[in-house]
């Protein structure tokens, strides 16, 4: 079965700085994908950056980065220069490509709040 | 529009009665998903159609469930005789065909925000 926590239910970030969301993973399959999304007071699901399993490289996008430790099996979402458009939610998901599971496991996200 | 549409976008219904929701993925998007997140919670996996194949429903909490998608696009999820437990925003998602040495990102609608009374 897989699993994804998220232990920060919520986080306060000063506008222009860095700030880091925590995720960590279980699951059996050696070949598993990490996602991030960010869930706006809209409510829209917004995908944000994409790991596999196999990459090589920490994955980045803008100012979003992944700090992936397989050992350790945390995939972190850096959010770099935190900007009022930043506060929402953020969930952190996963999908196992060996066991066949189709769909995507969510965290439960965690509260971000930028301030000014 | 280009993304994935859903509608209603917010239905308010009495217990026991059905409803229908629908779902209209990204043109050209083989692979749509059905989501519901209850309050304060993160995304629950309900159904998953790809291409022709059988859908798998290994997510549907109950047989008041079902979905259905028609010539491979627009898809419609029915709760049959619905419960207050049944309130939740409803998401669908659409993607590209899964593999099983990568992935791809599945994008979602707004969601249909579902209330029963």
């Amino acid at each position: 079965a897989q699993k994804i926590t998220q232990t920060q239910p919520g986080m306060f970030v000063q506008e222009k700085e860095a700030v880091t969301l925590d995720c960590t993973y279980d699951t059996s399959d050696p070949s598993y994908g990490l996602f991030w999304y960010k869930q706006p007071s809209s409510g829209e699901m917004i995908f944000l950056i994409y790991q596999g399993s196999y990459d090589q490289q920490n994955a980045t996008e803008g100012r979003y980065s992944l700090n992936f430790q397989k050992a350790r099996k945390s995939a972190n979402l850096v959010i770099s220069a935190s900007q009022l458009g930043d506060s929402a939610m953020y969930f952190c998901a996963m999908r196992a490509f060996q066991t066949g599971a189709n769909n995507l496991f969510f965290g439960t996200g965690t509260r971000l709040t930028v301030i000014p | 529009g280009a993304g994935v549409s859903q509608s209603p976008s917010n239905k308010v219904t009495e217990k026991g009665k059905d409803v229908e929701l629908r779902c209209d993925p990204i043109s050209g998007h083989t692979a749509l998903y059905w989501y519901r997140q209850s309050l304060g919670q993160g995304l629950e996996f309900l159904i998953y159609f790809q291409g022709n194949s059988a859908p798998d429903k290994s997510g549907l909490p109950s047989d008041r469930f079902s979905a259905e998608r028609t010539g491979g696009s627009v898809s419609t999820l029915t709760i049959q005789r619905t419960q207050q437990e049944d309130s939740a925003v409803y998401f669908c998602a659409s993607s590209l065909r899964l593999g099983r040495g990568g992935d791809q990102p599945q994008h979602f609608g707004d969601g249909t925000r579902l209330s029963i009374l």
